[in-house]
């Protein structure tokens, strides 16, 4: 089955600095890969999505890449705030029947003033 | 979230009652999801519905039915609760293929 990890220890940053996530995944080559936001007691928040043949996608302060040779994608917050603190998912679409989206278990940023 | 409501936000049950939980949209989406959180395990998916009482399984589907009679309302079903259906339940609907999903606010459910 699709195996998808991300840095499950919380990332730590100074405002205005850059902060990177990282995604790696297993078994299957996606036909593309998103980005969620998911603050404590609420549902996740679409940000991006990148297509397999995409390298790169920006939206505002934030990047995301992907390498399906590597099989990961780094997403980046530029100039980051203390707002940007967060849970950060990430989820892979095999195009398979369905759309169904699989999950990755997210990694908390933590942004300090 | 604008366009998807979860009904009840909170319940408490006890083991071996039927519990219902609603998801209900007004964006005449397609696809409607149902995962479960937890901690250690992220989102899970349970069931999803790709059309009117066109419904599947998803990756952790035992102990769990669905039902959507209409578009807008995919209802999933505990038939006999147990304390490891404790969990936040999340609903989230999809127009098309290439869309991010949208999430509702979760139905945080305690099975003692």
């Amino acid at each position: 089955s699709q195996k998808i990890e991300q840095n499950s220890e919380a990332l730590n940053i100074q405002e205005g600095k850059t902060a990177t996530l990282t995604c790696n995944y297993t078994n299957y080559s996606p036909a593309y890969l998103q980005w969620y936001r998911q603050d404590p007691g609420r549902g996740p928040v679409f940000l991006l999505l990148i297509r397999e043949n995409e390298k790169e996608k920006r939206k505002e302060r934030l990047k995301v890449t992907f390498d399906t040779t590597l099989k990961q994608s780094l997403f980046h917050i530029t100039a980051s705030q203390p707002a940007d603190s967060a849970t950060y998912l990430c989820a892979l679409d095999i195009a398979s029947a369905g759309n169904m989206l699989t999950f990755g278990g997210g990694t908390r940023l933590m942004v300090k003033p | 979230d604008a366009g998807i409501t979860q009904s009840p936000r909170h319940k408490v049950t006890e083991t071996g009652t039927p519990v219902t939980l609603r998801c209900h949209q007004t964006e005449n989406h397609r696809y409607m999801y149902w995962y479960r959180q937890d901690p250690g395990h992220g989102l899970r998916l349970i069931h999803y519905s790709y059309g009117v009482k066109d419904t599947d399984k998803g990756e952790v589907s035992d102990g769990y039915s669905v039902s959507r009679s209409k578009t807008e309302d995919f209802l999933l079903t505990l038939e006999s609760a147990t304390s490891s259906q404790t969990s936040v339940y999340f609903c989230a609907i999809r127009d098309t293929g290439l869309d991010g999903y949208t999430f509702g606010s979760g139905t945080r459910l305690t099975v003692v």
